[in-house]
């Protein structure tokens, strides 16, 4: 299967601050997904990005897929953005290939 | 739309009893999945589903566990003879066919 490795692994940020989370993977991908899971255990889809940029309010992702990595930005984060920050990604397969996440505390 | 929807959100079994889990997908979506999160963990990827079939089970144990897609109503996986290590997260989340996933809220077995 396809290695997907994701750092830091462990982040801690003052309130307002900015982060960026990488995620490298070892083989060329079609589909490749951000997901945040809270708190709470739910596991929220940021973006479905298997290349080019994407913004969404705060939050915002690159991926270069012919480099093999893709890098999600968190800007002004804010104590509800902890949690655990997982990428995914498929080669075109039955099944999307998980890191082991990016575990992100945002202390006020 | 009412996402995916999964249940129990919490389960509680003894060893030795069997465990079922209902997921429901997106409307519209004919694609199935379960994944299994341990504590610490990420997702592993265990059984790909469309209606009536099971596409992929590489990720599926052997023995005591099985997942179905029927015609009608929700997809289950069922879990015979549950064992502490069966203890986990079980997700499930649907697609359209080529398109990024979408997941339930998950169900949390607990086995004592």
């Amino acid at each position: 299967g396809i290695q997907v490795e994701q750092s830091p692994p462990d982040l801690i940020l003052q309130e307002g601050a900015n982060s960026t989370l990488r995620c490298n993977f070892s083989d060329s991908v079609n589909n490749l997904q951000w997901f945040h899971q809270n708190p709470w255990g739910q596991l929220i889809n940021l973006f479905y990005i298997p290349s080019g940029t994407k913004q969404n309010g705060r939050l915002s992702a690159t991926t270069v897929a012919t480099e093999r990595y893709s890098l999600l930005y968190i800007s002004s984060s804010q104590t509800t953005d902890s949690g655990v920050y997982f990428c995914a990604v498929s080669g075109g397969g039955n099944q999307f290939y998980f890191g082991t996440g990016t575990s992100l505390t945002v202390i006020p | 739309n009412a996402g995916v929807m999964q249940n129990p959100r919490h389960l509680v079994r003894r060893r030795g009893q069997e465990a079922r889990l209902r997921c429901s997908p997106m409307k519209g979506h004919s694609h199935v999945y379960w994944y299994r999160q341990l504590p610490e963990e990420g997702l592993k990827f265990m059984v790909y589903l469309q209606k009536e079939n099971i596409i992929d089970e590489s990720g599926m144990p052997k023995e005591r566990f099985s997942a179905e897609f029927p015609k009608e109503g929700p997809s289950i996986l069922r879990i015979q003879q549950v064992v502490r290590g069966d203890s986990a997260a079980y997700f499930c989340a649907s697609s359209e066919q080529g398109k990024g996933y979408t997941f339930g809220s998950g169900t949390r077995l607990t086995v004592v």
